[in-house]
Order: C-alpha cells, then sequence, then structure tokens
C-alpha cells in the first residue's frame, strides 16, 4: 500500500516565475491538505481539498492556489514566485478522521 | 487565532537519559492533540495522538504523553532515549470545529549523544 507520493522531490525556479507541485494520497483517503514548512520552522497549513473542493484555507496570498482531481490527486500552485517561497512543500492525506499522513515534500529553492 | 508554542528549540541529552519536551497551546475549545517526528532526511511520522479519554496516551517507540486540559499542556516524554531518537519533534493541534487543519508548534530539535 503506496503512502503519500509527491513530485518532483526538488525544484529549482527564479523570481517571478510559476511552479507547479504534485501530490497522490495514500490509497483510501480523499481529503489532501497542504503545508509549508519553512528551515527551522514548523508546518504552516496552506489549504485543504476534499471533493475537488477547497475547503479550508490558511493565512496565503492569493499567488498560492490548488486543485484535486476525482482520483483524490492534488496540485498546489505557486504564480509570481518571491525568494520567501523557497521552503519545504507538504502534502498530507486523511480520511474523515483527523489522523493526517505526510508525503516527503517537495523543496523548492527560488533563486 | 490558534497557536502552539514548545519549550524548547534545541534539547541534547545523553543516551539513556528521560526526555521531556512540553507543548502549549492556545484555543478554548475541544482539540485533538498530535506529535510528530521527523528523523534527518524523513518525512514526517505520527508518534502518537490524543482525541478523547485517557489523558496519558502512549505512542510508538516507547513515546508517551500527557495531556492537561487545565494547563492547555501536551508535554511528550520517554523514559530513556536512544541515539535513534534524534529527530525533529513537532507538537500539533487540531481544534475540534475547524475540520482537519492542523496547527503545528515550531518543533523541538533533540540530539542524543552517544
Amino acid at each position: 500500500d503506496a503512502g503519500v507520493t509527491q513530485s518532483p522531490t526538488h525544484l529549482i525556479k527564479t523570481r517571478g516565475q510559476q511552479v507547479t507541485l504534485r501530490c497522490s494520497p495514500k490509497s483510501g483517503h480523499d481529503t489532501v491538505s497542504w503545508y509549508q514548512q519553512a528551515l527551522g520552522q514548523g508546518p504552516q497549513f496552506i489549504f485543504q481539498y476534499y471533493e475537488e473542493e477547497e475547503r479550508q484555507r490558511g493565512n496565503f496570498p492569493d499567488r498560492f492556489s490548488g486543485h484535486q482531481f476525482p482520483n483524490y490527486s492534488s496540485e498546489l500552485d505557486v504564480n509570481a514566485l518571491l525568494l520567501g517561497d523557497s521552503a519545504l512543500y507538504l502534502c498530507a492525506s486523511s480520511l474523515l478522521s483527523n489522523e493526517q499522513y505526510f508525503g516527503p515534500g517537495t523543496r523548492l529553492t527560488v533563486t | 487565532a490558534q497557536s502552539v508554542s514548545q519549550h524548547n528549540h534545541h534539547v541534547i541529552l545523553s543516551e539513556a537519559a528521560s526526555l521531556e519536551l512540553g507543548c502549549n497551546y492556545s484555543y478554548g475549545g475541544t482539540v485533538n492533540l498530535f506529535w510528530y517526528v521527523q528523523y534527518p532526511g524523513q518525512h514526517l511520522q505520527l508518534l502518537l495522538k490524543y482525541f478523547s479519554g485517557d489523558p496519558l496516551v502512549k505512542g510508538i517507540k516507547g513515546f508517551e504523553a500527557e495531556f492537561i486540559k487545565s494547563k492547555f499542556s501536551f508535554n511528550l516524554r520517554k523514559p530513556s532515549v536512544q541515539w535513534s531518537d534524534t529527530a525533529e519533534y513537532f507538537c500539533a493541534v487540531n481544534p475540534d470545529n475547524y475540520g482537519q487543519n492542523f496547527v503545528f508548534g515550531p518543533g523541538t530539535r533533540l540530539s542524543v549523544l552517544p
């Protein structure tokens, strides 16, 4: 049973560019949440998707958007990248309960 | 807004020493509580969780945590640490009426000296 998978593992982008990160939830899970983890800090909640809709959002600008597909996989899009967007982006999946399973993350570096 | 604080940024212990990592949260309602661990180069893994019932919960690898509602605390403990416990530890709170949004603390880095 595959856990949460994310792609790519690492990514380097230039300031002002756009990026798309991908997440496949753990088998049987229907809810996907995205987090940003800056170096030396705890994960910060970006948003959550359920039934292909954004159900809840944290304190992140509109440059951060996402999608969820019928197979429950999800994408995180970040537009107009800033240097401060450099971080580890984590995807977590769950099914109804409040226990979230995390993927390995995508390390985004903005230069 | 909800917040989670962790008492120590970096803890250094020798093997076999006892461990206690503090976690406090600010939220007045019902909460679900979690401790996650992040070993070097690995993803976040759930150590233990508290939803309701016995406030003393046991997790994997000999860890336990105690929920003290009056103190808004959920401290993590282990009687005897091992070198392999070296990792970053995160406390997380899920306010019960906020769906599945987790609020994480800043983390405590534990270094265990052999």
